[in-house]
């Protein structure tokens, strides 16, 4: 079974800085693909970025940016220019592109506080 | 605007009775998912269906159960038997023709709290 595991459970960041959150995760397959949700104080989940295991090239979404280790099976998200609505529970997550590609396993979370 | 609906936002009950928690969407999805989150655990699956009249256990099925018979409606029923019912609920769906990359849509949760 997959595991994904985050190891910061609280960060902090200055506004307008650059923070970094970790994610590590562990399988057997060579194909699969790997998200970060976002869970701002309304709880509602949001997607933030997303990256398949087969492309070498790190997804950007804006200030979001990934750095995606294959070999060592980690996976962390870069926010650039912080901004107080970044603020948030943030979750890594990973699914199988296999048959039983439609389930997701989540991380432990990493609470974001922005600081103004 | 479609969406998924989830009520109560809050719901409250008494140790030993059952309480089913509501999941509705309009977004024509096929697959849908209830997954508990307690601090510190990330999210967790309890139950996901990916055709109506059929759905599979999660990772922490015991002491719950589930229905689909509609493709809109995916309630989910904490039984008795579930020994640390009081958590936050989530549900989300996903097309399940589309490719492994398509991400979950979710609700805005349901928070139980069972005393």
């Amino acid at each position: 079974a997959q595991t994904v595991t985050q190891s910061q459970p609280e960060m902090s960041v200055q506004e307008a800085e650059t923070v970094t959150l970790s994610c590590t995760y562990d399988t057997s397959e060579s194909d699969y693909y790997l998200f970060w949700y976002k869970q701002p104080p309304s709880r509602q989940m949001i997607l933030v970025i997303r990256q398949e295991a087969y492309k070498q090239q790190n997804a950007t979404e804006n200030r979001f940016s990934v750095n995606f280790q294959k070999a060592a099976k980690s996976f962390s998200l870069k926010i650039s220019d912080s901004q107080l609505g970044d603020a948030a529970m943030y979750f890594c997550a990973y699914r199988s592109a296999g048959n039983s590609g439609s389930r997701l396993t989540f991380g432990e979370g990493t609470q974001l506080t922005v600081n103004p | 605007d479609g969406g998924i609906t989830q009520s109560p936002k809050y719901l409250f009950r008494k140790e030993g009775q059952n309480v089913t928690l509501s999941c509705e969407q309009n977004l024509n999805h096929d697959a849908m998912y209830w997954y508990r989150q307690d601090p510190g655990q990330g999210l967790r699956l309890i139950y996901y269906s990916q055709i109506v009249n059929d759905f599979q256990k999660g990772d922490i099925a015991e002491g719950y159960s589930v229905s689909r018979e509609k493709k809109e409606s995916f309630p989910l029923t904490v039984t008795s038997a579930q020994k640390n019912p009081t958590a936050f609920y989530l549900c989300a769906s996903r097309p399940q023709g589309g490719t492994p990359a398509v991400a979950l849509h979710f609700g805005n949760g349901t928070r139980l709290t069972v005393t």
